[in-house]
């Protein structure tokens, strides 16, 4: 079973930022958070990973809680491309399985 | 970062037939891994492909159902055996790169069976 929970869904207007949270509150010491996102019909796409400090790239920022508990995965000026499922998964790496279990997402409709 | 590619994009079958899934990556890399995405639902990790051995399947798969070949790091195979409806699905390749162990997935194969 997935190890996170995340809202089904979310609408979000566009080019405003848009804030999907996900909870892990049983997360191990040396688990990643990891974000992909599935726009329909594609394969997921990778978006960021972070331990316990944040993390920003291109795509996307991610704020972890202190506690480790939850995190937010934030789009800055959300865009009708960024219309997908968004998955938050929590894994250690290098652990020797590479097994990713998915849950269920969050279903973010972008609205013009 | 991988590039990876499959073939078919899809395809429509009948049942009691068999299709075989391409999965073709940039570079080379340890192990591919196979996962099914039926209509609605999140993605299912079917098995991992080992490349010179045997594959190693997810609880409620079986080789017989779903062989898989790796012949060499940069390819593999899957094929849906004796299909009916119920294996219409997408069926997407990975690959795991990087120290963190970062997942690249294809495009996927989108498969109907009538």
């Amino acid at each position: 079973d997935a190890k996170t929970t995340q809202p089904t869904s979310m609408d979000c207007a566009e080019g405003r930022a848009a804030n999907l949270p996900c909870n892990h509150s049983t997360i191990s010491g040396n688990e990643y958070v990891y974000w992909y996102r599935q726009i329909h019909s594609q394969g997921p796409q990778y978006i960021i990973h972070g331990l316990k400090n944040n993390e920003t790239n291109e795509m996307a920022s991610l704020i972890i809680t202190e506690d480790r508990k939850s995190s937010t995965l934030i789009l800055p000026h959300a865009t009708l491309r960024d219309t997908a499922v968004y998955y938050c998964i929590v894994r250690p790496p290098a652990s020797g399985t590479y097994k990713y279990i998915f849950g269920t997402g969050t279903r973010l409709k972008v609205l013009a | 970062s991988a590039v990876i590619s499959q073939k078919p994009s899809r395809d429509i079958c009948q049942r009691g037939t068999s299709l075989t899934i391409q999965c073709q990556v940039d570079s080379q890399v340890t192990m591919m891994f196979w996962y099914r995405q039926q209509p609605g639902q999140s993605l299912t990790l079917i098995a991992t492909a080992n490349q010179g051995s045997e594959a190693t399947y997810e609880s409620g798969f079986v080789i017989d159902k779903f062989p898989i070949s790796r012949p060499n790091l940069t390819f593999s195979t899957l094929t849906v055996s004796n299909m009916s409806p119920e294996d219409s699905s997408i069926y997407l390749c990975s690959v795991v790169v990087g120290a963190f162990e970062t997942q690249y997935f294809g495009p996927g194969t989108r498969l109907l069976v009538l």
